[in-house]
Protein backbone atom coordinates (compact mmCIF):
# COMPACT_ATOMS: atom_id res chain seq x y z
CA UNK A 1 0.00 0.00 0.00
CA UNK A 2 1.51 3.43 -1.07
CA UNK A 3 1.50 5.34 2.26
CA UNK A 4 1.85 9.29 2.20
CA UNK A 5 2.71 10.96 5.79
CA UNK A 6 1.83 14.37 6.97
CA UNK A 7 3.90 15.73 10.14
CA UNK A 8 0.95 17.32 11.79
CA UNK A 9 -2.80 16.73 11.70
CA UNK A 10 -3.01 20.02 13.60
CA UNK A 11 -0.94 22.81 13.78
CA UNK A 12 -1.63 26.06 15.65
CA UNK A 13 0.63 29.16 14.49
CA UNK A 14 1.15 33.12 15.18
CA UNK A 15 0.95 35.55 12.45
CA UNK A 16 4.51 35.99 11.16
CA UNK A 17 5.97 32.99 12.08
CA UNK A 18 7.66 30.60 9.82
CA UNK A 19 6.08 27.22 8.88
CA UNK A 20 7.84 24.08 8.05
CA UNK A 21 4.77 20.97 6.66
CA UNK A 22 6.95 18.28 5.92
CA UNK A 23 5.50 15.11 3.60
CA UNK A 24 7.15 11.69 3.46
CA UNK A 25 6.23 9.04 0.93
CA UNK A 26 7.12 5.38 0.70
CA UNK A 27 6.99 4.60 -2.95
CA UNK A 28 9.72 5.88 -4.51
CA UNK A 29 7.39 8.08 -6.55
CA UNK A 30 8.80 10.84 -8.52
CA UNK A 31 6.25 13.28 -8.61
CA UNK A 32 5.00 15.04 -5.00
CA UNK A 33 2.57 17.73 -4.99
CA UNK A 34 1.59 20.31 -2.26
CA UNK A 35 -2.42 21.54 -2.53
CA UNK A 36 -4.30 23.58 -0.28
CA UNK A 37 -8.29 22.47 0.30
CA UNK A 38 -10.82 25.50 1.06
CA UNK A 39 -14.54 24.98 1.32
CA UNK A 40 -15.85 26.05 -1.99
CA UNK A 41 -12.75 26.05 -3.80
CA UNK A 42 -11.80 23.01 -4.06
CA UNK A 43 -8.20 21.78 -3.85
CA UNK A 44 -5.76 24.29 -5.30
CA UNK A 45 -2.08 23.42 -6.38
CA UNK A 46 0.73 25.58 -4.66
CA UNK A 47 3.96 23.57 -5.89
CA UNK A 48 4.70 20.39 -6.96
CA UNK A 49 8.06 18.58 -7.68
CA UNK A 50 9.29 16.18 -10.49
CA UNK A 51 12.17 15.24 -8.95
CA UNK A 52 14.70 15.83 -6.20
CA UNK A 53 15.86 19.67 -6.08
CA UNK A 54 13.35 20.43 -8.78
CA UNK A 55 10.05 22.17 -8.20
CA UNK A 56 7.36 24.57 -10.12
CA UNK A 57 4.76 26.88 -8.95
CA UNK A 58 1.68 25.74 -9.44
CA UNK A 59 -1.90 27.98 -9.40
CA UNK A 60 -1.39 30.01 -6.48
CA UNK A 61 2.47 29.80 -4.80
CA UNK A 62 2.48 33.44 -3.12
CA UNK A 63 3.13 33.14 0.32
CA UNK A 64 4.87 30.00 -0.10
CA UNK A 65 8.26 27.86 -0.99
CA UNK A 66 8.88 24.04 -1.01
CA UNK A 67 11.95 22.46 -0.77
CA UNK A 68 12.72 18.96 -1.99
CA UNK A 69 16.39 17.64 -0.69
CA UNK A 70 15.33 13.69 -0.97
CA UNK A 71 13.05 11.79 -3.45
CA UNK A 72 10.62 10.66 -0.21
CA UNK A 73 10.53 13.96 1.07
CA UNK A 74 8.73 17.27 0.01
CA UNK A 75 8.55 20.14 2.31
CA UNK A 76 6.10 23.03 2.40
CA UNK A 77 7.28 26.40 4.01
CA UNK A 78 5.46 29.42 4.86
CA UNK A 79 7.80 32.22 5.14
CA UNK A 80 5.60 34.29 7.44
CA UNK A 81 2.20 33.00 8.30
CA UNK A 82 -0.57 34.97 7.91
CA UNK A 83 -4.20 34.68 8.71
CA UNK A 84 -5.32 33.89 4.88
CA UNK A 85 -3.45 31.08 4.80
CA UNK A 86 -5.08 29.23 7.30
CA UNK A 87 -6.85 25.55 5.78
CA UNK A 88 -6.22 22.32 5.30
CA UNK A 89 -3.12 21.81 3.07
CA UNK A 90 -2.83 18.05 1.38
CA UNK A 91 0.45 16.42 -0.11
CA UNK A 92 0.32 13.77 -2.82
CA UNK A 93 2.66 11.86 -4.91
CA UNK A 94 2.43 9.43 -7.64
CA UNK A 95 5.21 7.75 -10.20
CA UNK A 96 5.88 9.85 -13.46
CA UNK A 97 3.39 10.48 -16.16
CA UNK A 98 -0.11 11.19 -15.98
CA UNK A 99 -1.87 8.02 -16.62
CA UNK A 100 -1.67 7.61 -12.70
CA UNK A 101 -3.42 8.64 -9.71
CA UNK A 102 -1.87 10.55 -7.15
CA UNK A 103 -1.73 9.00 -3.58
CA UNK A 104 -2.81 11.55 -0.58
CA UNK A 105 -2.01 12.15 2.76
CA UNK A 106 -4.62 12.34 5.75
CA UNK A 107 -3.68 16.43 5.32
CA UNK A 108 -2.89 19.15 7.87
CA UNK A 109 -4.93 21.58 9.17
CA UNK A 110 -3.33 24.86 9.61
CA UNK A 111 -4.67 28.04 11.82
CA UNK A 112 -2.74 31.27 11.95
CA UNK A 113 -4.03 33.23 14.72
CA UNK B 1 -4.47 25.08 -17.35
CA UNK B 2 -8.01 23.05 -17.22
CA UNK B 3 -10.90 24.21 -15.36
CA UNK B 4 -13.42 21.58 -14.10
CA UNK B 5 -16.96 22.60 -12.98
CA UNK B 6 -18.92 20.67 -10.35
CA UNK B 7 -22.58 21.72 -10.62
CA UNK B 8 -24.20 20.67 -7.30
CA UNK B 9 -22.44 22.15 -4.00
CA UNK B 10 -24.61 19.90 -1.56
CA UNK B 11 -26.98 17.42 -2.29
CA UNK B 12 -28.99 15.62 0.47
CA UNK B 13 -30.89 12.48 -0.57
CA UNK B 14 -32.19 9.31 1.52
CA UNK B 15 -31.06 5.79 1.72
CA UNK B 16 -31.43 3.74 -1.61
CA UNK B 17 -32.09 7.00 -3.65
CA UNK B 18 -30.06 6.96 -6.95
CA UNK B 19 -27.09 9.59 -7.09
CA UNK B 20 -25.90 11.45 -10.04
CA UNK B 21 -23.44 14.07 -9.57
CA UNK B 22 -22.56 16.27 -13.01
CA UNK B 23 -18.99 16.88 -14.11
CA UNK B 24 -18.04 19.33 -16.84
CA UNK B 25 -14.15 20.33 -18.12
CA UNK B 26 -12.71 22.72 -20.63
CA UNK B 27 -9.90 21.25 -21.97
CA UNK B 28 -10.90 20.44 -26.20
CA UNK B 29 -7.61 17.70 -26.17
CA UNK B 30 -6.93 14.14 -24.53
CA UNK B 31 -7.76 14.27 -20.90
CA UNK B 32 -7.41 11.52 -18.20
CA UNK B 33 -10.34 12.09 -16.03
CA UNK B 34 -10.87 10.95 -12.19
CA UNK B 35 -13.32 10.97 -9.18
CA UNK B 36 -11.76 11.09 -5.51
CA UNK B 37 -14.01 10.90 -2.51
CA UNK B 38 -13.15 12.01 1.09
CA UNK B 39 -14.77 10.42 3.77
CA UNK B 40 -15.11 12.53 6.87
CA UNK B 41 -12.18 12.56 9.01
CA UNK B 42 -10.19 10.90 6.28
CA UNK B 43 -7.55 11.33 3.42
CA UNK B 44 -8.91 11.97 -0.72
CA UNK B 45 -9.02 8.45 -2.37
CA UNK B 46 -9.41 7.33 -5.40
CA UNK B 47 -12.76 6.37 -6.57
CA UNK B 48 -12.48 5.46 -10.37
CA UNK B 49 -10.59 7.05 -13.17
CA UNK B 50 -10.72 7.15 -17.23
CA UNK B 51 -7.63 7.05 -19.55
CA UNK B 52 -9.52 5.46 -22.54
CA UNK B 53 -11.19 2.75 -24.12
CA UNK B 54 -14.92 1.95 -22.90
CA UNK B 55 -16.54 5.50 -21.53
CA UNK B 56 -18.27 3.79 -18.64
CA UNK B 57 -16.09 3.33 -16.05
CA UNK B 58 -16.93 1.47 -12.67
CA UNK B 59 -15.13 2.69 -9.75
CA UNK B 60 -15.24 0.89 -6.05
CA UNK B 61 -17.82 0.67 -3.70
CA UNK B 62 -20.45 0.74 -6.53
CA UNK B 63 -19.86 3.90 -8.43
CA UNK B 64 -19.81 4.70 -12.35
CA UNK B 65 -19.15 6.91 -14.36
CA UNK B 66 -19.62 7.94 -17.96
CA UNK B 67 -17.19 9.80 -20.22
CA UNK B 68 -18.92 11.76 -22.85
CA UNK B 69 -16.22 13.34 -25.17
CA UNK B 70 -19.04 15.57 -26.92
CA UNK B 71 -20.28 17.09 -24.10
CA UNK B 72 -16.76 17.10 -21.86
CA UNK B 73 -18.68 15.56 -19.50
CA UNK B 74 -17.80 12.92 -16.99
CA UNK B 75 -20.65 12.26 -14.59
CA UNK B 76 -20.76 10.04 -11.32
CA UNK B 77 -23.24 7.88 -10.32
CA UNK B 78 -24.50 5.54 -8.12
CA UNK B 79 -28.47 3.62 -8.39
CA UNK B 80 -28.58 3.37 -4.76
CA UNK B 81 -26.87 5.18 -1.96
CA UNK B 82 -26.06 4.13 1.28
CA UNK B 83 -25.85 6.25 4.88
CA UNK B 84 -21.67 5.57 4.32
CA UNK B 85 -21.71 7.10 0.94
CA UNK B 86 -21.45 10.94 3.00
CA UNK B 87 -18.77 12.22 1.91
CA UNK B 88 -17.30 14.94 -0.31
CA UNK B 89 -16.55 14.16 -3.90
CA UNK B 90 -14.20 15.85 -5.85
CA UNK B 91 -13.71 15.70 -10.31
CA UNK B 92 -10.22 15.91 -11.78
CA UNK B 93 -8.61 16.26 -14.90
CA UNK B 94 -5.20 16.18 -16.33
CA UNK B 95 -4.02 16.78 -19.80
CA UNK B 96 -1.03 14.49 -20.71
CA UNK B 97 -0.42 15.07 -24.51
CA UNK B 98 -0.02 18.80 -23.82
CA UNK B 99 2.81 17.80 -21.34
CA UNK B 100 0.16 18.50 -18.36
CA UNK B 101 0.38 16.03 -15.54
CA UNK B 102 -1.36 18.25 -13.10
CA UNK B 103 -4.66 17.73 -11.57
CA UNK B 104 -7.00 20.18 -11.76
CA UNK B 105 -9.48 19.95 -9.55
CA UNK B 106 -13.72 20.58 -9.51
CA UNK B 107 -15.07 22.67 -6.21
CA UNK B 108 -16.27 19.72 -4.53
CA UNK B 109 -19.46 18.32 -3.97
CA UNK B 110 -21.03 17.20 -0.33
CA UNK B 111 -23.14 14.06 -0.14
CA UNK B 112 -25.48 14.11 2.76
CA UNK B 113 -27.10 10.61 2.63
CA UNK B 114 -29.81 10.56 5.26
CA UNK B 115 -31.07 6.94 7.00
Amino acid sequence: DVKVTQSSRYLVKRTGEKVFLECVQDMDHENMFWYRQDPGLGLRLIYFSYDVKMKEKGDIPEGYSVSREKKERFSLILESASTNQTSMYLCASNPTGGAYEQYFGPGTRLTVT
Amino acid sequence: AQSVSQHNHHVILSEAASLELGCNYSYGGTVNLFWYVQYPGQHLQLLLKYFSGDPLVKGIKGFEAEFIKSKFSFNLRKPSVQWSDTAEYFCAVNAPLNGDYKLSFGAGTTVTVRA
